[in-house]
């Protein structure tokens, strides 16, 4: 089985500052990776997700993130936010070669950007 | 295009009533999942369907959850009887490809 912890419930950042979202995760098989963003009344929105290539993969909006296998991680980071970056964030993950489709997510983690 | 569409947005019943909350996935989306996500914990898993057939029921809680899909199109999780702990927001999604799961905004219920 897969599991995906969020160590950071909440992340209080000033505008234009870097910000780094943590996700790690567990599992005996090779894994697909998502970030999925909520922002305030709106559904979830797949923000990027790694499935395989290079490793380092982004956004639109200037998010990135670095799948890392040997620290079974996959942290999210921007280098310089805005206000409007201000959502909850969650990291998940599926396991193709198990044939369940399904999205292990983790506790999710509030980003609030102030001014 | 149209994405993911649940109904109702809210729902608050009391605990023993009947709920039926409906989801309408993209047009041409053969897969369709439900995730609940009880307050403050993660979202989870409920079941997967790929057209009408169940392809993965494993994330249910209890024979108190009834989902079907009819004619491989639009979706319903019914709930009956409520209970206390089956308040959360109940998330719907559809992909017509792995890794592309595309969410609806979510019904948010709650059992007084």
């Amino acid at each position: 089985a897969q599991s995906v912890t969020q160590l950071d419930s909440q992340v209080p950042v000033f505008e234009e500052a870097p910000v780094e979202l943590r996700c790690n995760y567990s599992s005996s098989v090779s894994v697909y990776l998502f970030w999925y963003v909520q922002y305030p009344n709106q559904g979830l929105q797949l923000l990027l997700k790694y499935l395989s290539g290079s490793t380092l993969v982004e956004s639109i909006n200037g998010f990135e993130a670095e799948f890392n296998k040997s620290q079974t991680s996959f942290h999210l980071r921007k280098p310089s936010v805005h206000i409007s970056d201000t959502a909850e964030y969650f990291c998940a993950v599926s396991a193709p070669n198990t044939g369940f489709q399904k999205l292990v997510f983790g506790t999710g983690t509030r980003l609030l950007v102030s001014p | 295009e149209a994405g993911v569409t649940q109904f109702p947005s809210h729902s608050v019943i009391e605990k023993g009533q009947t709920v039926t909350l409906r989801c309408d996935p993209i047009s041409g989306h053969d897969n369709l999942y439900w995730y609940r996500r009880v307050m403050g914990k993660e979202i989870k898993f409920l079941l997967h369907f790929v057209k009408e057939s169940k392809q993965d029921e494993s994330g249910m809680p209890n024979n108190r959850f009834l989902a079907e899909r009819t004619g491989g199109t639009y979706s319903t999780l019914k709930v009956q009887p409520a209970e206390l702990e089956d308040s959360g927001v109940y998330f719907c999604a559809s992909s017509q490809d792995w890794g592309e799961e595309f969410f609806g905004p979510g019904t948010r219920l709650t059992v007084l």
